[in-house]
């Protein structure tokens, strides 16, 4: 079975500051992974996704992510945050079942704060 | 188009009584899947359906029963909630990248 862990629960940053929120897997098969954002009394919605090729990913709102298999990490990263940015994310992996469908796991959630 | 959509948005519950969460989806998406989402335990896998027809458990299922109506549509059904079950409850498609409804608050007594 496959685990995904958000190592910051919480991380508090100033407007226009860099940030990195971490995410870190572990499974044993070939994954995708995903990172999602959640505004306030809102839905998921996908940020990016990686599923193969080039290891730097770049999604919406300007948030990139890097896959790093050796060290089974998938960190999301934004060189200059804006207080729009204040949201809660989610790191996700996504395993094919040996029906054919697709089980995703989530980590915890990361809250972003953005300070002015 | 709607995507996905979730009937209700709210709902307050006392403890013992039954109630059916509704998700429709329009994205002729074969899979669909609910989730419980609590502070600090990010969402969590309640049951799935990979197509028309079938269901499977998720990670935290007790309590909890489903129904894959057609292709557009899945229910959760809480036959007897329990204050354990007051959460927040989203209906998703696509098992790789995932399209979320609006979820549903639900406040068990």
């Amino acid at each position: 079975a496959q685990s995904v862990t958000q190592l910051d629960s919480q991380v508090p940053v100033f407007e226009e500051a860099p940030v990195e929120l971490r995410c870190n897997y572990s499974s044993s098969v070939s994954v995708y992974l995903f990172w999602y954002v959640q505004y306030p009394n809102q839905g998921l919605q996908l940020l990016l996704k990686y599923l193969s090729g080039s290891t730097l990913v770049k999604g919406i709102n300007g948030f990139e992510a890097e896959f790093n298999k050796s060290q089974t990490s998938f960190h999301l990263r934004k060189p200059s945050v804006h207080i729009s940015d204040t949201a809660e994310y989610f790191c996700a992996v996504s395993v094919s079942s040996s029906g054919g469908s697709y089980i995703p796991t989530f980590g915890r959630g990361t809250s972003l704060i953005v300070h002015p | 188009n709607a995507g996905v959509t979730q009937t209700p948005k709210f709902q307050v519950l006392k403890t013992g009584q039954s109630m059916t969460l509704q998700c429709a989806q329009d994205m002729n998406h074969n899979s669909m899947y609910w989730y419980r989402q609590d502070p600090g335990m990010g969402l969590r896998l309640i049951y799935y359906s990979a197509s028309e027809g079938t269901t499977d458990k998720g990670e935290v299922p007790n309590g909890y029963n489903v129904s894959r109506l057609n292709k557009r549509e899945f229910s959760l059904r809480l036959e007897s909630a329990a204050p354990s079950q007051t959460s927040v409850y989203f209906c998703a498609t696509r098992g790789g990248e995932q399209f979320f409804g609006p979820g549903t608050r639900l406040t068990v007594l």
